[in-house]
């Protein structure tokens, strides 16, 4: 069974500082799809980024990067000039190409963003 | 932008009731799931949604449970008779097609269930 862990309960990190989030996956796969998911205290959960496991090329959307690892199963997640909006619950999570939108979680990491 | 929108937020019921949890997926959606996270706990998948039918469930998602798409805007989740391990945040959401490549899912803000 596919397994998602992500190691760190909570990160604390300055304004403006950088932090960088842990995720590890266990998977036999070899086409799959990796994402990270924001969840504010509103609690709907947004996607942050997403990484297909064919690409060696490293997803960036804006302030956030992944740094994807394949053959050592890991996909961090890195927020650059943190800002005080991006305080929340990120969420790593795991498909194989062939469950479309069945997602594996991660159990999460809280993300404190000090001024 | 469009959104999911779940009711009720939240739901306080006793054992052995049922519920029904409701959800407006995005107008163009065509793919709809249903996951839950139990307090302190991982989100799970429960149950995929295609073309009125079931295309997957969990094992969690056993006899109690039950999805409908009533009419051609909501989507419920049912829970028949509820037991205190359902206590959870259930999260609905949908996508536009079944794949995940550019099809991510678009998650709704949650009803939070409370088994008392």
């Amino acid at each position: 069974a596919q397994t998602v862990t992500q190691s760190q309960p909570e990160m604390s990190v300055q304004e403006a500082e950088t932090v960088t989030l842990s995720c590890t996956y266990d998977t036999s796969e070899s086409d799959y799809y990796l994402f990270w998911y924001k969840q504010p205290p509103s609690r709907q959960m947004i996607l942050v980024i997403r990484q297909e496991a064919y690409k060696q090329q490293n997803a960036t959307e804006n302030r956030f990067s992944v740094n994807f690892q394949k053959a050592a199963k890991s996909f961090s997640l890195k927020i650059s000039d943190s800002q005080l909006g991006d305080a929340a619950m990120y969420f790593c999570a795991y498909t194989i190409k062939a469950a479309g939108n069945k997602l594996t979680f991660g159990g999460g990491t809280r993300v404190l963003v000090k001024p | 932008e469009p959104e999911v929108t779940q009711t009720p937020s939240h739901q306080v019921t006793q054992m052995g009731q049922e519920v029904i949890l409701r959800c407006v997926p995005i107008s163009n959606h065509l793919y709809f799931y249903w996951y839950r996270q139990i307090l302190g706990q991982k989100v799970e998948f429960l149950v995929s949604f295609y073309n009125n039918e079931i295309s997957e469930k969990s094992e969690i998602f056993d006899d109690q449970f039950s999805v409908e798409r009533p009419d051609g805007s909501n989507f419920t989740l049912k829970i028949r008779s509820t037991k205190l391990e359902d206590s959870a945040m259930y999260f609905c959401a949908s996508s536009e097609l079944g794949g995940p490549g550019a099809n991510v899912l678009t998650f709704g803000a949650g009803s939070r269930l409370t088994v008392l």
